[in-house]
């Protein structure tokens, strides 16, 4: 049974391009966190999604950024127009509910702006 | 919104010490969550507490909750080289468990 997969381990990309982030969660998990961890931080919350649904979307920046998670397919974290402030660790953590603590998270992908 | 504190930032023990670390949180803890997080790597869940006065154990690492003093407490026993890594205290607000918020960690350093 395999864990929650982050997918690309690590991403580079030059300011103003774009960068996506996936995540598989686990099998018969319909509930999926973003987090993002800037370097020498805390991790801080950005948005919660079950599927086909934004449920909260808090902590996510209102510009450039957007997540979703299709009823097929990897949830998707996607960044526009990177800049060098977003060079971060973005994980992903899935639930089979929206109760209880996030036990289950993902790698992480590292995104390094240049 | 929910802050959590820790303490220490960062703990250099030698390999065979006991040690604690905090998480204080700003506002009523309704459930508390210890993480180790390895560099490079994910989080990995190793306890939740929710009930005031409640202690958990796992191998050499025990956790307490102090509802009152809204502080958590996480204790290892006989430190081992395998015990370093960052230690993440989380907590929920009320409702959406998932959207925790997590403290700033504390690097534990183990000296051989």
């Amino acid at each position: 049974n395999a864990g929650v997969m982050q997918n690309p381990r690590h991403l580079v990309r030059r300011r103003g391009q774009e960068a996506r982030l996936r995540c598989s969660p686990m099998k018969g998990h319909s509930h999926v966190y973003w987090y993002r961890q800037l370097p020498e931080e805390g991790l801080k919350f950005m948005v919660y999604l079950q599927k086909e649904n934004i449920i909260d979307e808090s902590g996510m920046p209102k510009e450039r950024f957007s997540a979703e998670f299709p009823k097929e397919g990897p949830s998707i974290l996607r960044i526009q127009q990177v800049v060098r402030g977003d060079s971060a660790a973005y994980f992903c953590a899935s639930s089979p509910s929206d109760w209880g603590p996030a036990q289950f998270f993902g790698p992480g992908t590292r995104l390094t702006v240049l | 919104s929910q802050e959590l504190e820790q303490s220490p930032q960062s703990l250099i023990v030698q390999e065979g010490k006991n040690l604690t670390i905090n998480c204080t949180s700003s506002k009523t803890l309704y459930g508390l969550y210890w993480y180790k997080q390895k560099y490079g790597e994910g989080l990995i869940f190793l306890m939740m507490l929710q009930k005031g006065g409640e202690e958990k154990s796992h191998e050499k690492i025990t956790a307490k909750l102090d509802e009152k003093k809204q502080q958590s407490s996480l204790h290892i026993t006989a430190s081992q080289p395998s015990h370093a890594g960052i230690y993440l205290c989380g907590a929920d607000g009320n409702t959406n468990a998932g959207k925790s918020t997590f403290g700033d960690g504390t690097t534990l350093t183990v000296k051989p």
